[in-house]
């Protein structure tokens, strides 16, 4: 069946630093690919996704690619910031039919130091 | 447009009793998909309706059911609770144009005693 796989965690940082969170999945369709955020006491936020192959999401600052050779879909942020910390989900979708699933990661926690 | 909302945000129950539920999709939305989400075994889907049928269903017991209503909102109720029921129950809900995209709400944390 369909799974995604996520770089364990918990990732510490400074402030600043790059980051990378590794996401690769396994599907048997053509799936979109998404990363969500979660912070503490709140629900998913929608971070950013790609929809096929090659594909590039970005939004404040993240960027994934959507690498279908590598089944891959890695987080990465060029310098992060204390706000950033949270759990991130890698995520896959895939309809099937009209019926609709996300399938997704165990989640990262970032925690960003000042 | 306002988000998804769901209701309660927090819930207590002991063991045997049942609890429902809530979930507004965002305006527009048909299609409602609902998630459990705990410490051991993560995010998990639960079921997705549409246009008030139910399309798909996760792997979970006939004691956690669904329904959805002509205005597309949408409750979930689990019935004879169990201590493992204890979790935050995601809503999701996404548009026909949207494809796979699916918009969380902030979620009801449930707490089995």
């Amino acid at each position: 069946g369909d799974s995604v796989t996520q770089m364990e965690g918990p990732v510490t940082l400074s402030e600043e630093a790059f980051l990378t969170i590794n996401c690769t999945y396994t599907a048997t369709g053509y799936p979109s690919l998404f990363w969500y955020v979660q912070y503490p006491g709140e629900g998913l936020q929608l971070l950013l996704k790609a929809t096929k192959a090659d594909d590039k999401g970005s939004n404040k600052g993240f960027e994934a690619t959507y690498r279908k050779e590598t089944t891959s879909f890695h987080l990465e942020k060029g310098s992060v910031q204390v706000s950033d910390s949270a759990v991130y989900f890698c995520a896959l979708g895939i309809s099937s039919g009209s019926a609709r699933q996300l399938t997704f990661g165990s989640g990262t926690q970032l925690t960003v130091l000042p | 447009k306002a988000g998804v909302t769901q209701t309660p945000r927090y819930l207590i129950k002991t063991r045997g009793q049942q609890v429902t539920l809530s979930c507004s999709p965002i305006s527009g939305h048909r299609s409602v998909s609902w998630y459990q989400q705990t410490p051991g075994q993560g995010l998990q889907f639960l079921f997705e309706y549409f246009s008030e049928t139910q399309r798909n269903k996760g792997n979970f017991p006939g004691r956690f059911s669904g329904r959805q209503f002509s205005n597309s909102r949408s409750e979930m109720n689990v019935s004879t609770l169990e201590l493992g029921d204890s979790a935050l129950y995601l809503c999701a809900s996404s548009d026909l144009a949207g494809g796979e995209t699916q918009y969380f709400g902030p979620g009801t944390r449930l707490l089995v005693l």
